[in-house]
């Protein structure tokens, strides 16, 4: 089993719907990120978490919201999905006190909004 | 704040031909930087890292990265590539301190191609 899963790893959605990504881990690890990649921009930060208490927004956190559940679950919302929302999302994990920013990252979540 | 810039976003090779994949990046203070390798349908997965000490880091499947501070590149080479090597490469970056601690910065990605 995978140590960053994602689910679901496909979404097909409609402009306007409310969809939620998830993120749970095993490897223990405080630090929780969600990135988006779009072809040609790489990876951008949305949101990130050190801990339960902190939550973060990276450089493009607007129409997204987060949600730290427990240590391991992380959970990405976009209220109200807009076309331009369609990207592949991807949560990361980082151990605190690792100074380096290393990230172990989940498989994936597609997002198509039409 | 730092930055990376991937100066290809295609390079196409022939199987066993060197392949060099570039990356510069921007910082005000010392760095941390990374390869990371994406395969078509899967996540990101670290390839090589480069913390401190030698500037010379190795990966496991033959591919090598040199740190220059001089020229703040970290480019990305391996001497004969194979068909499974086809896949996207991201280099990344993270500050040794200041504000933007424990947040890797993201090149575009060069998407690498080997053909037979």
């Amino acid at each position: 089993d995978a140590d960053v899963t994602q689910t679901p790893r496909n979404r097909i959605t409609k402009t306007g719907k409310r969809i939620m990504l998830e993120c749970s881990q095993t490897k223990g690890h405080d630090r929780m990120y969600w990135y988006r990649q779009d072809p040609g921009l790489g990876l951008r930060l949305i949101y990130y978490s050190f801990d339960v208490k902190d939550i973060n927004k990276g450089e493009i956190s607007d129409g997204y919201s987060v949600s730290r559940q427990a240590q391991a679950k992380f959970s990405l919302s976009l209220e109200s999905a807009i076309p331009n929302q369609t990207a592949l999302y991807f949560c990361a994990t980082g151990l605190a006190g690792d100074p380096t920013g290393e990230l172990f990252f989940g498989e994936g979540s597609r997002l198509t909004v039409l | 704040a730092q930055s990376v810039t991937q100066l290809d976003s295609q390079v196409p090779v022939f199987e066993e031909a060197p392949v060099e994949l570039r990356c510069n990046y921007s910082s005000s203070v010392s760095v941390y930087l990374f390869w990371y390798v994406q395969y078509p349908n899967q996540g990101l997965q670290l390839l090589l890292k480069y913390l401190s000490g030698s500037t010379l880091v190795e990966s496991i499947n033959g591919f090598e990265a040199e740190f220059n501070k001089s020229q703040t590149s970290f480019h990305l080479r391996k001497p004969s590539v194979h068909i499974s090597d086809t896949a996207e490469y991201f280099c990344a970056v993270s500050e040794t301190a200041g504000g933007s601690n424990y947040k890797l910065t993201f090149g575009k990605g060069t998407l690498l191609t080997v053909n037979p």
